[in-house]
């Protein structure tokens, strides 16, 4: 089975500009997550999509941070404009449901903003 | 709103020494409890889950955790260490009904010396 996919694995940027990361889940698995995890923290969850639909995104800064899931299989995070404070390891997971259904994650995208 | 406190943030032990990680979560329903290992290098992975039953439950490579619901705690335990358990460790919760993601602690790190 293939894993979680994630790119790039490294993005090195200056504040105020943009970035995307993208992630495909395994084949399958109807959820998906986006995950801040910042230097000395655990994982905090930014976007969850059900399929194409949204069913949590209380933790996304919506006046920075975009995500879709246009088809219901790989997803997008968007940063525009960057902060220092952004600088984190972005993790993307996926799971077959909800509840029970463990996260299977990517090895993630660490962003640094200068 | 869930959340998750791992008071070890870096343990440091010798092989074949017992290991015990503490993990106390707050919320007043039903939880789902894991707990995440992250090797260098390696995405996160599962190591063990407890859903209901049994509160002793078994993982991967000789971990087993403790769910004890007065304390609102699931500790992780091994009896021996190795060098190969040298990593980061998540305790994870979510409540058992609903479509919730996973709430993270913040992690511990566990140090073998051989």
């Amino acid at each position: 089975e293939a894993g979680v996919a994630q790119s790039p694995r490294y993005k090195i940027i200056e504040k105020r500009q943009s970035v995307a990361f993208w992630c495909n889940p395994i084949s399958g698995h109807a959820t998906l997550y986006w995950y801040q995890q910042i230097l000395g923290q655990g994982p905090k969850l930014l976007i969850q999509f059900q399929n194409n639909g949204v069913v949590d995104d209380s933790q996304l800064p919506k006046d920075r941070f975009s995500a879709e899931r246009l088809k219901g299989v790989d997803s997008t995070l968007k940063i525009q404009p960057a902060k220092l404070e952004d600088s984190a390891v972005y993790l993307c997971a996926s799971s077959s449901g909800t509840g029970r259904s463990p996260l299977h994650f990517g090895n993630g995208t660490r962003l640094t903003v200068t | 709103a869930q959340s998750v406190s791992q008071h070890n943030h870096h343990v440091i032990l010798s092989e074949a020494a017992s290991l015990e990680l503490g993990c106390n979560y707050s919320y007043g329903g039903t939880v789902n409890l894991f707990w995440y290992v992250q090797y260098p290098g390696q995405h996160l992975q599962l190591l063990l889950k407890y859903f209901s039953g049994d509160p002793l439950v078994k993982g991967i490579k000789g971990f087993e955790a403790e769910f004890i619901k007065s304390k609102f705690s699931f500790n992780l335990r091994k009896p021996s260490v190795q060098w190969s358990d040298t990593a980061e460790y998540f305790c994870a919760v979510n409540e058992s009904t609903g479509r919730r993601a996973l709430t993270f602690g913040s992690g511990t790190r566990l140090q073998v010396q051989p």
